[in-house]
């Protein structure tokens, strides 16, 4: 079946801009998480959404950062006035909680680049 | 609070000998924890998990690894590298919400 899909996969934008990234998990996965992936940090967690709670929120580095997920599926990640510091790979996954599985499966990524 | 530390930021390796990773994790609970690989230039791809079932756990392409708790460890290991096991391996704590990655391992394989 269909895996976690994300666009744009590269994104080149100028300072000051604001981007919207986009991710389809996999259909019937309940939750969805972002996470950020930089030389200098590493992978670090976002947001996450589980189906209808309120999302956790606590991973954003600024109120520039914001998310929403649509319908329970569809998620978009918005970054306001970007920065050049928010150069990354911004990674979505998505998991299953039946069976208690929690595996989290990964897209392949968006390439931000702040010039 | 959950925190991973894995112990080498770079491991080499010849082609063909025993390939070991070192994890060791912090948890308040009892955590699941995860191996995922990422090739370069591509997306993180699960090798294993460990959810309280049994300590030593079976992945995809010939890689276990053993939960032991009472040292903390994870360690991750293959007895014979292949030069496709070359990447950057990240091992994982959950505590069965977002998940806490190490810094990554870097698996260099010479022939």
């Amino acid at each position: 079946g269909a895996g976690v899909s994300q666009s744009p996969s590269n994104k080149v934008t100028e300072k000051g801009k604001d981007v919207e990234l986009r991710c389809d998990p996999i259909s019937g996965h309940t939750a969805l998480y972002w996470y950020r992936q930089s030389l200098g940090q590493g992978l670090e967690f976002l947001i996450y959404f589980q189906g209808n709670s309120a999302p956790d929120k606590s991973g954003l580095p600024s109120d520039r950062f914001s998310a929403e997920r649509t319908g329970g599926s569809v998620s978009t990640l918005t970054i306001q006035r970007t920065q050049q510091e928010d150069s990354a790979v911004y990674l979505c996954a998505s998991s299953s909680t039946v069976a208690l599985s929690y595996e989290q499966y990964f897209g392949p990524g968006t390439r931000l680049t702040v010039t | 609070a959950q925190s991973v530390t894995q112990l080498d930021s770079h491991v080499s390796v010849s082609e063909g000998t025993p390939v070991l990773l070192r994890c060791n994790y912090s948890s308040s609970y009892s955590p699941s924890l995860f191996w995922y690989v990422q090739h370069p230039n591509k997306g993180l791809q699960l090798l294993l998990k460990y959810t309280s079932a049994a300590t030593l756990v079976k992945g995809i392409n010939g890689f276990e690894a053993e939960f032991k708790k009472s040292e903390t460890s994870f360690h991750l290991t293959k007895p014979s590298a292949h030069m496709s096991d070359a990447a950057e391996y990240f091992c994982v704590v959950s505590d069965q919400g977002p998940l806490t990655f190490g810094k990554g391992t870097m698996l260099l394989v010479s022939p």
